[in-house]
């Protein structure tokens, strides 16, 4: 079984702060890990992953996420954020294939970007 | 990239219609579309895992009856509310996976279903 942890359910910042958003995860077994965007009343949107290789991942609006796997981490952080980074977010484990493909998901952090 | 669309993306109807909502992959064939319900402020709750052609996998404490899901082809899952109560109110996400490859779920944009 897997598990992920959010512990922030909120986290509110000023515009251009810089920004941490942490997820813990537990598994028995290797896994790959992800980062999903929700917007308002919208779906999930994959932000970034991590499957192998290099632990530090990025996206393509500023987002990077390290996976440490002595610490069992995954935390998602931006050097400055802009409003428009106000939204929900999921970070989410899943067994590689061969396993269960079910994706675990935390409970979502709410990034609340104050102008 | 692969797409998931959702539709209706907003369903308002009375107490005891029956809603369905579609879920469709675009541009890969998914043998497996997973249904979750999203309450207010909370995460993803995963209601059901569904497999073309065989029937769904339900999860604990989700009424097979009430919430139906039939996965017909590669590209086309529904999921039906029947006799539809407010406590059915909530919002809906679909998502996709081509299980062959290393690839992770993508996801509908969501129907927001509200019974009067």
């Amino acid at each position: 079984a897997q598990s992920v942890t959010q512990l922030d359910s909120q986290v509110p910042v000023f515009e251009e702060a810089p920004v941490e958003l942490r997820c813990n995860y537990s598994s028995s077994v290797s896994v790959y890990l992800f980062w999903y965007v929700q917007y308002p009343n919208q779906g999930l949107q994959l932000l970034l992953k991590y499957l192998s290789g290099s632990t530090l991942v990025k996206s393509i609006n500023g987002f990077e996420a390290e996976f440490n796997k002595s610490q069992t981490s995954f935390h998602l952080r931006k050097p400055s954020v802009h409003i428009s980074d106000t939204a929900e977010y999921f970070c989410a484990v899943r067994t590689p294939p061969g396993g269960s493909y079910i994706p675990t998901f935390g409970r979502g952090t709410s990034l609340i970007v104050h102008p | 990239g692969a797409v998931v669309s959702q539709h209706p993306s907003r369903v308002i109807c009375k107490s005891g219609t029956s809603v369905k909502i579609e879920c469709r992959s675009l541009d890969f064939q998914a043998t497996t579309m997973f249904w979750y319900r999203q309450f207010p402020k909370q995460s993803l709750m995963l209601m059901a895992t569904s497999n073309e052609g065989s029937k769904a996998t339900y999860e604990q404490g989700v009424e097979k009856d009430k919430f139906l899901i039939n996965h017909a082809s590669l590209t086309l899952s529904t999921l039906t509310v029947t006799s539809a109560h407010p406590e059915d109110s909530s919002f809906y996400i679909c998502s996709a996976s081509d299980r062959g490859r290393n690839q992770p779920q993508h996801f509908g944009d969501g129907t927001r279903l509200s019974i009067l």
